[in-house]
């Protein structure tokens, strides 16, 4: 059984330049939250998707946005690419409100130059 | 101002010490869980704790989640080189209109020895 998959696993990208990063739930999951990751940090909370709708939303401007599809996988998109962007950008899914816990995919690392 | 607090944050010990992690908040949660994250990877999901005063064991590793429900404890018995890794803990709260949002402490990067 595959559990989260996320796409691209590296990616180089320029000040200003647009980015797209994609994620594929663990099947049977229904709920994907996104999260940034600065090295040697916890995770920090972007926003969480639930019904082909942001559910809930963290502390992140608006450059930051995202999309969920109806078999569940979901994209996240950052605009106006800043150097503080760089980061390891994690997709977790979960159902029946997390309560069991998430399970998270291996991140893509986003390095803006 | 963080809402889980965790410490230490970092830990270098030698094979065979115990050692405890320590995550806090002044909040109560759903459910309390600890993940371990290896370098580039993400995070894994060790255990959840749902009940004030629960106790799990997952080998070595004891965990422990507060009667208030505000704070948890991990504590590794004689420690193994397979044990380093970052560890995080995460408190799942409602956040309203139905929906649960999972907070993480910093983490504790720990270093066992060999």
């Amino acid at each position: 059984d595959a559990g989260v998959t996320q796409s691209p696993t590296h990616l180089i990208k320029t000040r200003g330049q647009q980015v797209t990063l994609r994620c594929s739930p663990k099947s049977g999951h229904d709920t994907v939250s996104w999260y940034q990751q600065a090295l040697g940090q916890g995770p920090q909370f972007i926003f969480q998707y639930y019904e082909e709708e942001e559910r809930q939303r963290g502390n992140f401007p608006d450059r930051f946005s995202g999309h969920q599809f109806p078999n569940y996988s979901s994209e996240l998109n950052v605009n106006a690419l800043l150097l503080g962007d760089s980061a390891l950008y994690l997709c977790a899914s979960s159902r029946d409100r997390g309560i069991e816990g998430y399970t998270f995919g291996s991140g893509t690392r986003l390095t803006v130059v | 101002t963080q809402l889980l607090e965790q410490s230490p944050q970092f830990l270098s010990i030698q094979e065979g010490e115990n050692l405890t992690v320590y995550c806090n908040s002044s909040s109560v949660f759903s459910s309390l869980q600890w993940y371990r994250q290896e370098p580039g990877e993400g995070p894994v999901l060790l255990v959840t704790v749902v009940t004030g005063g629960e106790v799990k064991k997952l080998k070595r590793l004891t965990f422990q989640f507060g009667d208030a429900r505000k704070d948890s404890s991990l504590h590794i018995t004689a420690a193994q080189p397979g044990d380093t890794g970052l560890y995080l803990c995460a408190g799942l709260k409602y956040s309203g209109a139905g929906s649960y949002q999972l907070t993480f402490g910093k983490g504790t990067k720990l270093s066992v020895i060999p």
